[in-house]
């Protein structure tokens, strides 16, 4: 059973910076993809991007090109998700996902979710 | 981008009732598409894939159909713990795009 863990809630300001982790295992790490999906309050689903632990190889949707950087520590089994220059509709639970490359881009689990809270 | 409409919005039903959630596309999505559920403060899960697959644990009272851009998950006798919000998404091309939502109440 995959199981992601992710950091607790935050409180930032307008144009602060957050980092959001998820702590993966190991097979995660060498084998599937993690993905970042945020939601706002009473809202949809919002896919912001994907990299392969293994490699380090990312991915980001257009809408978050140069504001979002997804990175990974290999040896914690941690993947990461920096959003910079934060606004309040940033406001949303940011949950990381996982896909298995021998299928398409399915989640087939997901973190808890991280509440990111934007406010002056 | 792929734009994904669902419809209702939201679906009365009585437990035992059959369900029925529509996904319709922008464009075609080759059957590339797959059904989440949402419960109240959870993550989603994934139901469907592959417009017709069901997950691993998945009841079989849940069904998927559809093809190039009109999708229906068919939730044959509701339980109690179906009533939740269901999202339909699209894995054909990116970025990745989910539907709006239906939310199934009693």
């Amino acid at each position: 059973q995959v199981q992601l863990v992710q950091s607790g809630a935050e409180v930032k300001k307008p144009g602060a910076s957050v980092v959001v982790s998820c702590k993966a295992s190991a097979y995660i790490f060498s084998d599937y993809y993690i993905h970042w999906v945020r939601q706002a309050p009473g809202q949809g689903l919002e896919w912001m991007g994907r990299i392969r632990p293994g490699r380090g190889d990312t991915n980001y949707a257009e809408t978050f090109e140069g504001r979002v950087t997804m990175t990974r520590d290999t040896s914690i089994y941690t993947a990461y998700m920096e959003l910079r220059r934060l606004r309040s509709d940033d406001t949303a639970v940011y949950y990381c996902s996982v896909h298995n490359p021998t299928l398409r881009e399915y989640f087939l689990q997901w973190g808890q979710g991280t509440l990111v809270t934007v406010s002056s | 981008e792929i734009v994904m409409m669902q419809s209702p919005d939201t679906l009365s039903v009585s437990p035992g009732e059959r369900a029925t959630l529509s996904c319709r596309a922008s464009q075609s999505l080759s059957s590339h598409l797959a059904w989440y559920q949402q419960k109240p403060g959870q993550a989603p899960r994934l139901l469907i894939y592959d417009a017709s697959t069901r997950a691993t644990d998945t009841p079989d009272r849940f069904s998927g159909s559809g093809s190039v851009t009109e999708y229906t998950l068919t939730i044959s006798s509701l339980q109690s713990e179906d009533f939740a919000l269901y999202y339909c998404q699209q894995t054909h091309i990116w970025p990745l795009t989910f539907g709006g939502g239906t939310k199934v109440e009693i």
